[in-house]
Order: C-alpha cells, then sequence, then structure tokens
C-alpha cells in the first residue's frame, strides 16, 4: 500500500459546527503532516507529527486541532472555522529517521468549505 | 528548508518545445529537492527528485539539476505535451527540521 488516504474527500460546514477529517496510512511512515492550500498557491504546513508526537505547530489557530492516535493515523479536529479557512486539506507522511523526507506522499485532499 | 524562490510563475510554451523552470533556497542544509505537479482539483503529485549528492537526476522528458554551491535547481521537461500543463512546485527539505518548503509554483500551459 503506497497510498495515503484522506476523508472526507468533500465538507461543507457551519461556523458552529464540529468536525474531523481524517488521514491514514501503511507505509511505516512515521513522520505526518496536514498542509492547508488556497487556490493559486503552494501548499502551506499547518502542523508535523514525527513518531507520534507533534513536532511543528505553524502557529496555528486552536480552532485547528490535530492528533496522532497512531503510527497510521492523523486527524484533524475543526471547531468554530472561519469563512476564510475554506481550502483545499492535505495530509501527507514520509519515512522518517533520516530527516531527509524521502517518500513523501500526499493524500487526495479533503475540500473544506466553511459557510 | 526555508524561502524557496521560483520562476517564472508562468510558462506558455508549444507543443514540442522544452520548458525549464528554475528555483533557488537559501537553506544550505537543504538535502532533498523533490518537484511536483499539481492538476486542478488534484493532489501534488510527486514527479521526480534530487538528493543532494546528485548533480542530475533524468526520468524520461524529465530531468532535475542540483547546483549546491549556487543554491539552485532546476526542472527540465523536454518533448512537452498537452498533457503536461499543470502547475509545478519545487520544494526542498532538510536543515534542523522536518519541514518541507515549497515555491510558490509555476503554471506551465503547453499548447497544441
Amino acid at each position: 500500500d503506497t497510498e495515503v488516504t484522506q476523508t472526507p474527500k468533500h465538507l461543507v460546514m457551519g461556523m458552529t459546527n464540529k468536525k474531523s477529517l481524517k488521514c491514514e496510512q501503511h507505509m511505516g511512515h512515521r513522520a505526518m503532516y496536514w498542509y492547508k492550500q488556497k487556490a493559486k498557491k503552494p501548499p502551506e504546513l499547518m502542523f508535523v507529527y514525527s513518531y507520534e508526537k507533534l513536532s511543528i505547530n505553524e502557529s496555528v489557530p486552536s480552532r485547528f486541532s490535530p492528533e496522532c492516535p497512531n503510527s497510521s493515523l492523523l486527524n484533524l479536529h475543526l471547531h468554530a472555522l472561519q469563512p476564510e479557512d475554506s481550502a483545499l486539506y492535505l495530509c501527507a507522511s514520509s519515512q522518517e529517521g533520516t530527516g531527509v523526507g524521502y517518500g513523501y506522499t500526499f493524500g487526495s485532499g479533503t475540500r473544506l468549505t466553511v459557510v | 528548508g526555508e524561502n524557496v524562490e521560483q520562476h517564472p510563475s508562468t510558462l506558455s510554451v508549444q507543443e514540442g518545445d522544452s520548458a525549464v523552470i528554475k528555483c533557488t533556497y537559501s537553506d544550505s542544509a537543504s538535502n532533498y529537492f523533490p518537484w511536483y505537479k499539481q492538476e486542478l482539483g488534484k493532489r501534488p503529485q510527486l514527479i521526480i527528485d534530487i538528493r543532494s549528492n546528485v548533480g542530475e537526476k533524468k526520468d524520461q522528458r524529465i530531468a532535475v539539476t542540483l547546483n549546491k554551491t549556487a543554491k539552485h535547481f532546476s526542472l527540465h521537461i523536454t518533448e512537452t505535451q498537452p498533457e503536461d500543463s499543470a502547475v509545478y512546485f519545487c520544494a526542498n527539505f532538510g536543515g534542523s527540521n522536518y519541514k518541507l518548503t515549497f515555491g510558490k509554483g509555476t503554471l506551465l500551459t503547453v499548447n497544441p
């Protein structure tokens, strides 16, 4: 299995809703990432988990809450989002240990619309 | 890696021509340089990558060159086809943290 699987593919949520994005990989990768991508822009790093521990938080607002239940799963919990948070949310994973990022693989993304 | 500059931001070529996209970086500790192709509404897809101990790598019509001294790397696409039309992102990885830093992207249009 060489895939990073993200669910759901599309999500529409109100500003008072609570929802979660899910990401799963079975490649034995020990680093997992959340990125946010707006139209016509590069992916923007949000969080990095290394060996299931949060290693980087790029000053992301607390309405985004990441969780890594185990080495194969990564969640992003969403609460009280704003319309400007509408974007493509990408999960990625990579091999770990050497710090070189080999095998960096993106999921298909969740297209999030906040109304 | 930190601070990756990518040029040009848009590139239009005729089918069969070559296309070259260039990136420069600032973090001398960067050790991995991937290139991604992203079609509209889809995920970034790795098309080629190069590690810091190699100067050039080729895969069919796609090649990447790396000049560590000058801190720049380039993507070369030969015999372009309309299906090569997409946004291309360079990136670099390494240094003191596990961050993949992207360039701003190049919109490549191959005209039939």
